[in-house]
C-alpha cells in the first residue's frame, strides 16, 4: 500500500498571501495524484487531478504540480472561500490512498 | 447532471452489518468506463477509501476492510450498496459513495454523493 503524507497538518495564512501544501508518496504514482478540497459539513470536491489539471469551476489561483513522490498544491492569493482542509490522493495503484489532509486556517 | 444519494440507518448495533444505498441519477451505473465506489470518513478524521466496483463485477477492496466488506450494485435500479460486517464503534464515520474512472490515468473521484453518517452504538 502507497501511504501519502501531508505537510503541514495546519497551515495559517493571511488572506491575499500565498499557501503553499506538500504531498509526498511513499513511492512512485507518476503523475496519478489528486488534491480535494472539503469544507465543513460537505463532501471533498475534486480540486486538481492528474497532478496538474484544474477541475471544472476552480479558479487558476490553483495550481498543482510534481510528479513521482513529491507534489504541491499551490493557492496564489488567498481568498476567503480558500480555507478548507485539502487532502491529496494517489489512484497509481490499488488500494487507492488519501493523505491526512492540511487544515488550511486564517491567520 | 451526475447525482448520487446515499442512504441508510443512521445507528447500527455494535457487531451487527451497516447496509446503505447509493442511488444514481443523471447517468448510468452500467457504464463500463467507471467505477463506483465507497469512503468514509470518522469524525474529525481523514478520507479513507472502502471499496470500488464496475457494473459487471471486478471489485477492488480496502486490504484493512476486505474480510467484512461487500460491494455490490443493481443495475436496474441503478444502486451500488454497501454491507460492512461485524461492525464496531471505530467504524462510526459519514459514509460516501463516489464515481472515478475506469483506467488509471482516470482513477479520481470526480462525483460525490453528500454523505450520511453512520453511528455505531448499542
Amino acid at each position: 500500500e502507497i501511504v501519502m503524507t501531508q505537510s503541514p497538518a495546519t497551515l495559517s495564512v493571511s488572506p491575499g498571501e500565498r499557501a503553499t501544501l506538500s504531498c509526498r508518496a511513499s513511492q512512485s504514482v507518476t503523475s496519478n495524484l489528486a488534491w480535494y478540497q472539503q469544507k465543513p459539513g460537505q463532501s471533498p470536491r475534486l480540486l486538481i487531478y492528474g497532478a496538474s489539471t484544474r477541475a471544472t469551476g476552480f479558479p487558476a489561483r490553483f495550481s498543482g504540480s510534481g510528479s513521482g513522490t513529491e507534489f504541491t498544491l499551490t493557492i496564489s492569493s488567498l481568498q476567503s472561500e480558500d480555507f478548507a482542509v485539502y487532502y491529496c490522493q494517489q489512484y497509481n495503484n490499488w488500494p487507492q490512498t488519501f493523505g491526512q489532509g492540511t487544515k488550511l486556517e486564517i491567520k | 447532471q451526475l447525482q448520487l444519494q446515499e442512504s441508510g440507518p443512521g445507528l447500527v448495533k455494535p457487531s451487527e452489518t451497516l447496509s446503505l444505498t447509493c442511488t444514481v441519477s443523471g447517468g448510468s451505473i452500467s457504464s463500463s468506463s467507471y467505477y463506483w465506489g465507497w469512503i468514509r470518513q470518522p469524525p474529525g478524521k481523514g478520507l479513507e477509501w472502502i471499496g470500488s466496483m464496475l457494473y459487471s463485477g471486478s471489485t477492488y477492496y480496502n486490504p484493512s476492510l476486505k474480510s467484512r466488506v461487500t460491494i455490490s450494485v443493481d443495475t436496474s435500479k441503478n444502486q451500488l450498496f454497501l454491507k460492512l460486517s461485524s461492525v464496531t464503534a471505530a467504524d462510526t464515520a459519514v459514509y460516501y459513495c463516489a464515481r472515478r474512472g475506469y483506467y488509471t490515468g482516470d482513477g479520481y473521484f470526480d462525483y460525490w454523493g453528500q454523505g450520511t453518517q453512520v453511528t455505531v452504538s448499542s
